[in-house]
């Protein structure tokens, strides 16, 4: 384990379903980030919660929506998703200017919609 | 935003043999540069970190170069093994910017037994 559990680990959905993605960080960090992750891509910023401020991105479409309850947990909830959303989503928390060793990742959540 | 590259997007070497996995970075004022590991089916896992003002580190099995001037980044992997294929990426953080990091888009190392 990584310290970061993200549920599910597979998801498929409809088109018309809504859907949460959890994370979950054991490790003390005070921010916690979305990535998108697809094919020959680098991995894309969603979303970042910093010092339980929430930094969007303003490119990411609002049929994800993110939610931070506390700095342990994060959520991303999905509605009305495109086939172009299929993709790994990561999550990942850090501990703001320390200054060393980046991001922690999860397993990712892979999710196929149809 | 930034650009992070890879020289070359797959990389297949024998068992035993030593790797080196080549990322360009086009910002001068990135200070901190972290390479990960992701294998199949996992998240990217940290494998080690390199600060501006260093221009190598050493881990087990593991080296980083940075090269400033042509702002180069370079992983060595010594006496590969099947463990170790994955996708590798490197990272960069900016001054000024917290703690956001700029993603390669990987380089795919497979190690033939």
């Amino acid at each position: 384990e990584t310290g970061v559990t993200q549920t599910p680990r597979h998801l498929v959905m409809g088109m018309t379903n809504k859907k949460s993605l959890k994370c979950e960080q054991h490790l003390g960090h005070n921010a916690m980030y979305w990535y998108k992750q697809s094919a020959k891509k680098p991995l894309e910023l969603m979303f970042v919660y910093s010092l339980e401020e929430r930094v969007e991105n303003n490119s990411v479409p609002s049929r994800f929506s993110p939610e931070c309850p506390n700095s342990s947990h994060l959520f991303l909830h999905l509605h009305t998703l495109q086939p172009e959303d299929s993709a790994l989503y990561l999550c990942a928390s850090s501990q703001l200017y320390r200054g060393d060793y980046g991001y922690t990742f999860g397993s990712g959540t892979r999710l196929t919609v149809v | 935003g930034e650009s992070v590259g890879l020289h070359l997007p797959t990389l297949s070497v024998q068992e035993g043999d030593n790797s080196i996995i080549n990322c360009a970075y086009s910002n001068s004022a990135s200070d901190y540069f972290i390479w990960y590991k992701q294998e199949s089916g996992k998240g990217p896992q940290f494998i080690i970190d390199i600060r501006s003002n260093m221009d190598k580190r050493q881990g087990q099995r593991v080296t980083v170069l940075l090269n400033k001037t042509v702002k180069h980044l370079s992983l060595q992997i010594a006496a590969t093994q099947p463990g170790d294929s994955a996708v590798y990426f490197c990272a960069e953080s900016l001054k000024n910017t917290g703690n956001q990091f700029y993603f390669g888009t990987g380089t795919s190392l497979t190690v033939i037994p």
